[in-house]
């Protein structure tokens, strides 16, 4: 699987939209991109994931660019309750293979 | 409420002592996970399973051990081999039906005192 680089941390205003990027320059035709983010002393979430196409939840936007070497995870409307620890992973979509996380972006949204 | 359970959420244990960590899924999810994270550290992989009867080490599966007797259960040893047991342990499932995501437990804090 490719590996992710992601900033170590950022911080948003509440109410403003967060945007994490995430470089993954070695990523294959068939690895998707994943995110999910970690309260601390929790289990990771999943927000959201793509392969090309934008995609939109109730959670998040996932923007790749054309050639997808990077990634923009976007918070439209940060709260303080998406203070968390967001994970960038590049993997192929099939059962049993193994996610890497690496240190994740630290995102503190600020009152 | 289908999910994936771990037990105890916090637990401590003596040196020399091993320990068995708990991860129950009703997700009827095929493959099952354990990682480790120490604090302040992303999550490292200790043992996977595809399939009940079978599974494979991780990154850092020294001092630890796994069985996958049943598809809904993937129980964690942790020995008296391992030398820095203190972490958090996650335990996460994925399976054709969830999209193949992986969705993760609560947590199991292990104390070593």
């Amino acid at each position: 699987d490719a590996k992710t680089t992601q900033p170590p941390s950022m911080d948003c205003a509440e109410g403003r939209a967060a945007n994490l990027p995430c470089n993954h320059s070695t990523i294959s035709g068939n690895e998707y991109v994943y995110w999910y983010r970690q309260i601390h002393s929790q289990g990771p979430q999943y927000i959201i994931h793509g392969l090309k196409n934008n995609e939109t939840n109730e959670m998040a936007s996932l923007i790749i660019t054309e050639d997808r070497k990077s990634s923009t995870l976007i918070l439209p409307h940060a709260t303080l309750r998406d203070t968390a620890v967001y994970y960038c992973i590049v993997r192929v979509q099939n059962t049993g293979n193994q996610f890497y996380f690496g240190t994740g972006t630290s995102l503190t949204v600020i009152p | 409420d289908g999910g994936i359970t771990q037990s105890p959420k916090y637990l401590f244990r003596k040196e020399g002592q091993n320990v068995t960590l708990s991860c129950e899924q009703n997700l009827n999810h095929d493959a099952m996970y354990w990682y480790r994270q120490d604090p302040g550290q992303g999550l490292r992989l200790i043992y996977y399973s595809q399939i009940v009867n079978d599974f494979q080490k991780g990154d850092i599966a020294e001092g630890y051990s796994v069985s996958r007797e049943k598809k809904e259960s993937f129980p964690l040893t942790v020995t008296s081999a391992q030398k820095n047991p203190t972490a958090f342990y996650l335990c996460a499932s994925n399976g054709q039906n969830s999209g193949n995501t992986i969705y993760f437990g609560e947590g199991s804090w292990l104390t070593v005192v």
